[in-house]
């Protein structure tokens, strides 16, 4: 069966420090890979998408940047923490290739991000 | 451009009864896939039922039914029997089915359900 973990579970930094979150599945080749964040009280935003290794392609612009060194593994990074980053961030998969008619996301556990 | 519109941010019910939590889309694609995923208060996101738009049935999983309205495009999730541990956010979500590999989704702002025992 597949997984999906996410470490750590909740950081908090200082503003200007750099950032690592880290993703990684098991029990699947080649997924699809989302970063999303979710706001406190709100939605969720999705911020990175992955559909191969080294393929990372960008939703909104922002301060944040992701890369994907393995197949099974996304990570999500900064240079310099604002306090805007400030959230919840979700790592999801989904099975590659042409989206069928299901292919439902599935999401980890989740890292909670509090900057001051 | 597609989007979710949750329009309940709060929601109460009565443990045993039937709830409905509301969502509408608005999209131009002529295929897409409607989700709803229930995050309790620990954070993960958990999957509850999937509503093609092509398909001639609502969706039912267990308590679980959307009553899918295409004309209104509207997805509406159903709860029946509310336990205390529906309590959670819900998040009604989209994506379209035509070609290509990114299954992005779209998701709404939430509905957040409170069961009353």
């Amino acid at each position: 069966s597949q997984t999906i973990h996410q470490w750590p579970a909740t950081l908090v930094q200082p503003v200007g420090s750099p950032l690592s979150l880290e993703c990684t599945v098991e029990g699947t080749s080649n997924p699809n890979l989302y970063w999303y964040r979710q706001a406190a009280g709100r939605g969720l935003q999705l911020l990175f998408y992955s559909v191969g290794i080294g393929q990372i392609s960008s939703e909104v612009p922002q301060n944040l940047s992701a890369s994907r060194p393995q197949d099974r593994q996304f990570i999500l990074s900064s240079k310099k923490l604002l306090l805007s980053d400030s959230g919840f961030y979700l790592c999801a998969w989904s099975a590659s290739g042409r989206a069928g008619p299901y292919n439902e996301q599935f999401f980890g556990p989740g890292t909670r991000l509090t900057v001051l | 451009a597609q989007k979710i519109t949750q329009t309940q941010p709060g929601m109460f019910v009565q443990e045993k009864e039937a709830v409905t939590l509301d969502c509408t889309y608005d999209t131009s694609d002529p295929s897409y896939g409607l989700f709803w995923y229930k995050q309790p208060s620990s954070g993960e996101m958990i999957f509850l039922i999937y509503q093609g738009s092509y398909d001639q049935q609502n969706a039912t999983e267990g308590r679980y039914s959307l009553n899918f309205q295409k004309a209104r495009k509207s997805a509406n999730l159903v709860i029946s029997a509310s336990q205390l541990g529906d309590s959670a956010m819900y998040f009604c979500a989209m994506r379209p089915l035509r070609g290509g590999a990114t299954n992005k989704l779209i998701f709404g702002t939430g509905t957040l359900l409170a069961v009353q025992p």
